[in-house]
């Protein structure tokens, strides 16, 4: 089971760029990486899911180096109501999508 | 409508008592599963099902049960509540070809 490391919280301003990193050092060769977003009291949602390179959609990046150890989110240009929870989930299986403790990405006006 | 659905969306009750948390989804997805989530801890994994007969305990599955009755309802029952399970509950569902969750909107339990 990959274990993965992010950063417990980030800051950012309007109109910024935020890159959130996750570390996977022992990503199965099957291993999908997933990331999901959580406004307070309410369930995560799906934002973006690679499995190397680069994958973008209308919300976000992901990068993924050749080593697949690390991926970075990108939110481009964020506003406010991207103040959320951030959290990478590394898993070829249904039955090992575990979540860690996410990182708090607090937007400033 | 939201496509999963939970109830209650906040319980409170007393330590002993016996507690259920329900989950339907319209989604027509085969896997559910139930979540805990406690502040600064993420969520954890309690128990998931692959199909009506399928049951399975995940990561914290001491002191809950569940039952799928029927494809799109999957319960999650605490037989005697205890206060450390003060928690908000989220119930999930996926597709049989993807790992993309959906989550409900949870269900806040206090546990006096």
């Amino acid at each position: 089971l990959a274990k993965t490391t992010q950063p417990i919280s980030m800051d950012s301003y309007e109109g910024q760029e935020v890159n959130i990193t996750c570390s996977h050092n022992n990503i199965a060769t099957n291993d999908y990486i997933t990331w999901y977003q959580q406004f307070p009291s309410q369930g995560p949602r799906f934002i973006i899911q690679g499995y190397k390179t680069k994958v973008t959609n209308e919300v976000a990046s992901l990068f993924i180096p050749a080593d697949r150890k690390s991926s970075t989110l990108s939110l481009p240009r964020v506003s406010l109501s991207d103040t959320a929870v951030y959290y990478c989930l590394v898993a070829s299986r249904p039955d090992k999508l575990i979540f860690g403790t996410g990182t708090r990405l607090q937007v400033f006006p | 409508d939201a496509d999963v659905t939970q109830t209650p969306r906040n319980r409170i009750t007393k330590t002993g008592k016996r507690i259920m948390l329900e989950c339907s989804q319209t989604k027509g997805h085969d896997r559910m599963y139930w979540y805990r989530q406690d502040p600064g801890l993420g969520l954890r994994l309690i128990y998931y099902s692959f199909d009506v007969k399928d049951i399975n305990k995940g990561e914290i599955s001491d002191g809950y049960s569940v039952s799928r009755q029927a494809q799109a309802k999957f319960s999650l029952s605490l037989e005697s509540a205890i206060p450390n399970q003060t928690a908000l509950y989220f119930c999930a569902t996926s597709g049989s070809a993807t790992l993309e969750l959906f989550f409900g909107e949870g269900s806040r339990l206090t546990v006096l």
